[in-house]
Parts: structure tokens; C-alpha cells; sequence
């Protein structure tokens, strides 16, 4: 069966500190990958997608950045962190070739001092 | 484009009562519809899906869901909620493309 995993589970980080959060999943291949990023109180932020290693689209212009060095491994950076950055990153799969139905990762809480 | 309307963001319900939370979308296609349910501190949990057939979708915990496509809406129902369902809830449509849009989350809260 399939899983995936995230981490680390908590953060919290000082504003100006770099960040790298990472997202694998396991007993699938060639899944689409999606970072989203949910703000107290807010719904969920798409903030990047990926159909492929080294493919990466962006949905929102900001600090973060995201790569994808291996088909299953997902990747959130950032050089620089704002206070705005704080939130529950959540990173998610869609099989290829299913319906779209999105399959989520436990999330990680970051928090930005 | 496609987009999604949760009208209620909370919604406060006794124990044993039946719930509806409201979903509406908009797309110019054919779409695939979600719910999804979220505890404190973790994922969101795929509750249930439509893709064709049926207009009435059964999920886990009991609930079900109606897509109706006059009115473009999806709404969750459970005839008896349990404390356990305390959530936030949140719909989404997906119309072919690789973008899922989800809807703001309604959070239920279930009263003792």
C-alpha cells in the first residue's frame, strides 16, 4: 500500500533561518506531488505542484521554492524566513492516471519566531 | 476555471442530530467532487468522492454525500453525529486538471 511521510512534524525556526521540509512517499510511481500550506484560520494554499522529476510549477510568487530530486521525494525550501511563513505544510500524491482524489501526508507545524 | 463555495464556516451540532455541511462549485467542465475531513494537527482524509453514476455517494463514518448538478452543489450529510466527528470538513473539485480547488473547510463542532 501506499504511504507517505513527512517531516520533521514540528518546527519552529527564527525569521531570516533557512528551511528544507521534506516529503517522500512509498509504493507508488511517477506520482503527481503538490505542497499546500494551510494559515490559522484559513483553507488550504497550493503552493507548488509536480508531475515529474525536476518538474515543478508554482502557484504563488513568494520566498519558498521546491524541487524534486527523485520521483518520490518532494522538497520545501526557503533561504530566508518570514513571520508570514509560520503554518501547517501539508504535502500530498495523486497517482497517475486516477481521478484526482489527493492522498495526504500527516503535515508539518512551523512555526516562525 | 473551477472553484468552490463553503458557506458555513462553522457549524454547531448536538450529539445524536443529524448535519449538513454545504458545498457549491463552479467549473466550466465535467467535474470530480471531494470531501475531505481533517482532525487537529494531522492530514486531510479522504471522507468520500464522486465521479459518475450515482448522484447520492456513500463515505466512511456514515456519511454521504448528494451531487446535484442544477444546482452545482455537493452537499455532506450524516443522518447522527458522534463527538468523534468533532473536524473541520472541506470539499473540492477537481475538473481533469493536475490542480485540485478545495473550499475554505467547515468546522464542525459535535455537542455533548
Amino acid at each position: 500500500s501506499q504511504t507517505i511521510h513527512q517531516w520533521p512534524a514540528t518546527l519552529v525556526q527564527p525569521v531570516g533561518s533557512p528551511l528544507s521540509l521534506e516529503c517522500t512517499v512509498e509504493g507508488t510511481s511517477n506520482p503527481n506531488l503538490y505542497w499546500y500550506r494551510q494559515a490559522a484560520g484559513r483553507g488550504l494554499q497550493l503552493l507548488f505542484y509536480s508531475v515529474g522529476i525536476g518538474q515543478i510549477s508554482s502557484e504563488v510568487p513568494q520566498n519558498l521554492s521546491a524541487s524534486r530530486p527523485q520521483d518520490r521525494q518532494f522538497i520545501l525550501s526557503s533561504k530566508k524566513l518570514l513571520l508570514s511563513d509560520s503554518g501547517f505544510y501539508l504535502c500530498a500524491w495523486v497517482g497517475t492516471g486516477s481521478t484526482y482524489e489527493q492522498y495526504f501526508g500527516p503535515g508539518t507545524r512551523l512555526t516562525v519566531t | 476555471a473551477q472553484s468552490v463555495t463553503q458557506l458555513d464556516s462553522q457549524v454547531p451540532v448536538f450529539e445524536e442530530a443529524p448535519v449538513e455541511l454545504r458545498c457549491n462549485y463552479s467549473s466550466s467542465v465535467s467535474v470530480y467532487l471531494f470531501w475531505y475531513v481533517q482532525y487537529p494537527n494531522q492530514g486531510l482524509q479522504l471522507l468520500l468522492k464522486y465521479l459518475s453514476g450515482s448522484t447520492l455517494v456513500k463515505g466512511i463514518n456514515g456519511f454521504e454525500a448528494e451531487f446535484n448538478k442544477s444546482q452545482t452543489s455537493f452537499h455532506l450529510r450524516k443522518p447522527s453525529v458522534h463527538i468523534s466527528d468533532t473536524a473541520e470538513y472541506f470539499c473540492a473539485v477537481n475538473g481533469g486538471y493536475q490542480k485540485v480547488t478545495f473550499g475554505t473547510g467547515t468546522k464542525l463542532q459535535v455537542i455533548p
